[in-house]
């Protein structure tokens, strides 16, 4: 049974500065690694997806991969209070795929930026 | 270009009742998902159709089923309603490449089951 793990939080930072968000997952043979973003009583969306070892960034987001250590993680720099929502870490449910639909979600942590 | 839509956005039933949600995927997908998301709670994916037929399935009982139509849209039914089947059900839509990939999935509003 795979497992993804997040900090539930709140996380609270003040705006202008980073916010690191962090998640483990138990399938070492994942391949794909997807971090969402859900507004109070909104759906997901999909802000950022990495592949392989090391940092991706896009814009103030950046996520990071460590397969050896089985952890994946995203940073905001430059918080704004419009980045408060919850951060969903995923795998895909079938590792050989980039299964963007069919995937296992984490808990969620709740970010607050506080003006 | 309509996204996911999902109807109805709220819907309260009884105990021991049967519901049906509806999901309309997004112009030129032909996949759709559909997952469980309870309070606080990550979604967890309950199971995808592709071409009218259930292609995989979450640790879900059968008392959740659905079906696809052949204009791609979806329904999910539950059968004998428990207080524990409350929570935001959500809707995903995509499609399949050449290469049996999928592509980005995009999420409907969801419906907000409560059962009392």
């Amino acid at each position: 049974q795979k497992e993804v793990e997040q900090n539930s939080g709140p996380l609270s930072v003040p705006e202008g500065a980073i916010a690191s968000l962090n998640c483990t997952y138990s399938d070492r043979g994942s391949q794909s690694f997807f971090w969402y973003r859900q507004y109070s009583g909104k759906s997901p969306e999909l802000i950022m997806s990495i592949y392989s070892n090391g940092d991706k960034e896009d814009g103030r987001f950046t996520a990071q991969l460590n397969k050896a250590s089985q952890y994946v993680s995203l940073l905001i720099r430059d918080s704004q209070p419009s980045d408060s929502a919850t951060y969903l870490c995923a795998v895909p449910h079938d590792r050989m795929k980039t299964s963007y639909d069919k995937v296992i979600f984490g808990p969620g942590t709740s970010l607050s930026v506080i003006p | 270009d309509a996204g996911v839509t999902q109807s109805p956005t709220h819907l309260i039933k009884t105990r021991g009742q049967q519901v049906t949600l509806r999901c309309s995927p997004k112009s030129g997908h032909d996949t759709v998902s559909w997952y469980q998301q309870a309070l606080g709670q990550g979604p967890q994916f309950i199971f995808q159709y592709y071409e009218e037929e259930e292609r995989q399935r979450g640790n879900f009982p059968d008392r959740f089923s659905g079906h696809q139509f052949p204009n791609y849209s979806s329904e999910l039914n539950v059968n004998a309603l428990l207080l524990g089947d409350s929570a935001l059900y959500l809707c995903a839509s995509s499609s399949i490449t050449g290469g049996g990939q999928d592509t980005e999935a995009f999420f409907g509003q969801g419906t907000r089951l409560t059962v009392v």
